[in-house]
């Protein structure tokens, strides 16, 4: 079973603060995913990383895959109210259906 | 665009109950899952469809049972409902399984079983 560790589990930051998640797994992924979900609602796709070292950026937003595809990164910078909700990160296998996923980490931007 | 449609959005059984979680999405997509999200545990894969007339156990299975109706839809029932099974249910669907697939998720059914 491939795990995915998520941390910090909470995080409540000020409005215009910089701020990071990590994704961290002792499996190697052929591709990872970050997911927001707001309450209430199902979990959104932000982006998908598919190769080693490979950096992308949306807008504030910025993810970063490990070298050796086990781990990974997301980096907010100047948080807004906007931001807040639980970000998820997920893994799949090379050859695999399955998604697994991290238990995510709960952002709070305070305005 | 629609996207994924879950059906019913709440629900409470009494246990024992049975009932079937409805899904279908509007993307053409081949593949389409089923996770459970409960506190602190993260998402679950109960099942999954990798296309049609396929189905496979994920993480959770026991208590369920799935049908890969047609490309668009894919059920999810519970024969007899246990407490246990108090959960938010996600369906979601890929356009394949190759690397970098983006999944979409519906907006989840909220299932209480008393």
């Amino acid at each position: 079973t491939q795990l995915l560790e998520q941390s910090p589990q909470f995080l409540s930051i000020q409005e215009g603060e910089n701020l990071t998640v990590y994704c961290n797994s002792s499996s190697v992924f052929s591709s990872l995913q970050w997911y927001r979900q707001e309450p209430g609602e199902g979990p959104v796709l932000l982006v998908t990383v598919v190769t080693g070292g490979e950096v992308k950026k949306l807008k504030r937003l910025t993810f970063q895959f490990g070298d050796a595809r086990k781990d990974s990164s997301l980096h907010i910078t100047a948080a807004q109210p906007g931001d807040t909700g639980l970000y998820l990160c997920a893994g799949k296998g090379a050859g695999s259906y399955q998604l697994t996923f991290g238990k995510g980490t709960k952002l709070s931007v305070i305005p | 665009n629609a996207g994924v449609t879950q059906t019913p959005k709440f629900q409470v059984l009494k246990t024992g109950q049975s009932m079937t979680l409805q899904c279908a999405q509007d993307m053409n997509h081949n593949s389409m899952y089923w996770y459970r999200q409960d506190p602190g545990m993260g998402l679950r894969l109960i099942y999954y469809s990798a296309s049609e007339g396929t189905t496979d156990k994920g993480e959770v299975p026991n208590g369920y049972n799935v049908s890969r109706l047609n490309k668009r839809e894919f059920s999810l029932r519970l024969e007899s409902a246990a407490p246990s099974q108090t959960s938010v249910y996600f369906c979601a669907s890929s356009a394949d399984y190759g690397q970098g697939v983006d999944a979409f998720f519906g907006q989840g059914t909220r299932l209480t079983v008393v």
